[in-house]
C-alpha cells in the first residue's frame, strides 16, 4: 500500500447514477489533490485541498462535486456524468500545499461512464 | 508558459542498456523537479526529484540531470531491466507562492529481455 487508499477501484455507472469515490491517508500530509488520467494527455489538475479547505478547482464541471471533511479523507461526488469522463480518477496526498517533497498517490479509481 | 514538454512518447530499450527521457519546461519559477515512475493498475509514485541549486542527483541506477540554463532536466536509468517497464512522468512545481505544479505527458518505457 502506498499510503494512500482509493475505492472503488473499478466503477461503471450510468450517465443518470450518482456516486461517490473515497480517498484516505494516514500519512499526517497537509494536502490533498484529485487528478483525472486520461489515455496520452498529461494528468489534469482537478482540486486541491490544503487542511481541509479547497484552494483549487481547475474549472471543473459542477457534475464533478469535491468534500474533504477533514484532512485524511477527500470524497469526489459523481452526478449525470458524460461518457468523455471516463478515466482513472487519482487522490494524491502531499506534506505541504506546495507539494516540495512530491506527492503520495492511491492507485486510482478506474471510471466508466456508459 | 506553463507546459512541460516530455519526450519520447515511447522508448524501447534492450536490457542493460540505458534509458534516457527528457523534458523541458518554461517558467523559470519552478523549483522542485520530481520523476513518477507509474506500473499498470497503480498510482504514480515518486521516484527521484531534484531541486535547482544542483545539476545532477543520483539514486541507484536512477539519475536526473538538470540544465538550468536550458531549462531542461533528464531522467538516465543505467543497466535498465525489464521490471522498469512502466510510465514516466516528469513534473515541475513551484513550491512557494501557492500551488502549481505540472507534468509531462509521460513516457512508455519497454525494456526487452
Amino acid at each position: 500500500e502506498t499510503g494512500v487508499t482509493q475505492t472503488p477501484r473499478h466503477l461503471v455507472m450510468g450517465m443518470t447514477n450518482k456516486k461517490s469515490l473515497k480517498c484516505e491517508q494516514h500519512l499526517g500530509h497537509n494536502a490533498m489533490y484529485w487528478y483525472k488520467q486520461s489515455a496520452k494527455k498529461p494528468l489534469e489538475l482537478m482540486f486541491v485541498y490544503s487542511l481541509e479547505e479547497r484552494v483549487e478547482n481547475n474549472s471543473v464541471p459542477s457534475r464533478f462535486s469535491p468534500e474533504c471533511p477533514n484532512s485524511s479523507h477527500l470524497f469526489l461526488h459523481l452526478h449525470t456524468l458524460q461518457p468523455e469522463d471516463s478515466a482513472l480518477y487519482l487522490c494524491a496526498s502531499s506534506q505541504d500545499f506546495g507539494a516540495s517533497y512530491g506527492y503520495t498517490f492511491g492507485s486510482g479509481t478506474r471510471l466508466t461512464v456508459v | 508558459q506553463q507546459q512541460v514538454k516530455q519526450s519520447p512518447q515511447s522508448l524501447i530499450v534492450q536490457k542493460g542498456g540505458i534509458s534516457i527521457i527528457n523534458c523541458a519546461y518554461e517558467n523559470t519559477a519552478f523549483d522542485y523537479f520530481p520523476w513518477y515512475q507509474q506500473f499498470p493498475g497503480k498510482g504514480p509514485a515518486l521516484l527521484i526529484a531534484i531541486r535547482p541549486d544542483v545539476s545532477e542527483k543520483k539514486e541507484g541506477r536512477f539519475t536526473i540531470s538538470f540544465n538550468k540554463s536550458a531549462k531542461q532536466f533528464s531522467l538516465h536509468i543505467m543497466d535498465s531491466q525489464p521490471g522498469d517497464s512502466a510510465t514516466y512522468f516528469c513534473a515541475a512545481s513551484m513550491t512557494a507562492g501557492g500551488f502549481k505544479t505540472i507534468f509531462g505527458a509521460g513516457t512508455r518505457l519497454f525494456v526487452k529481455a
